[in-house]
């Protein structure tokens, strides 16, 4: 399974746009690139994967160069309400595979 | 409504007693898992289980102990044997699908365990 790096913790004030990057140097051809948050006391939640150039959906976009060994969650415009923590997975999304979960980056948006 | 309930949400337990966790799903996906998590720690698998009668340890996987005999259950037993066995514990589900899907896994509420 391929190692993820994420950044420990990042702040930002509302409205602010918010990159997270992971980095997965030994990323393999069959994996994908997923990630999910989480609150305090709560199961993770999915937000977006992808496998390669950009993805976008009602809540962010995903950014995953050519080369594939990194990729940047992007949240547009964050609230309060989006202060938690976002985990970074890279895997092979054949059925039934395990899934990695880091340590994962807090996220702390002020007012 | 469809997903994965647990229950209780909170657990309390005398050090030496073991101590079973529920888990239950109807989003009628096959494969089910464990996760434990640890205050400021990500999530660690437990065990998971990708079809009714089979099951997998994960990383950490000793001293706990699973059954799959329902598709729709995936119960956690935390044995006596599991020497820190306070901490936060989630399942989750996740479907089969066509290659190019997503394959999110959908958790539960998690159950915070106890034990003194």
């Amino acid at each position: 399974l391929a190692k993820t790096t994420q950044p420990i913790s990042m702040d930002s004030y509302e409205g602010q746009e918010v990159n997270i990057t992971c980095s997965h140097n030994n990323i393999a051809t069959n994996d994908y690139i997923t990630w999910y948050q989480q609150f305090p006391s709560q199961g993770p939640r999915f937000i977006i994967q992808g496998y390669k150039t950009k993805v976008t959906n009602e809540v962010a976009s995903l950014f995953i160069p050519a080369d594939r060994k990194s990729s940047t969650l992007s949240l547009p415009r964050v609230s309060l309400s989006d202060t938690a923590v976002y985990y970074c997975l890279v895997g092979d999304m054949e059925y039934g595979n395990k899934l990695v979960f880091g340590a994962g980056t807090i996220l702390r948006v002020k007012s | 409504d469809g997903g994965i309930t647990q229950s209780p949400k909170y657990l309390f337990r005398k050090e030496g007693q073991n101590v079973t966790l529920s888990c239950e799903q109807n989003l009628n996906h096959d494969a089910m898992y464990w996760y434990r998590q640890d205050p400021g720690q990500g999530l660690r698998l437990i065990y998971y289980s990708q079809i009714v009668n089979d099951f997998q340890k994960g990383d950490i996987a000793e001293g706990y102990s699973v059954s799959r005999e329902k598709k729709e259950s995936f119960p956690l037993t935390v044995t006596s044997a599991q020497k820190n066995p306070t901490a936060f514990y989630l399942c989750a589900s996740r479907r089969s699908g066509q290659e190019g899907s997503s394959y999110e896994q959908y958790f539960g509420p998690g159950t915070r365990l106890t034990v003194t």
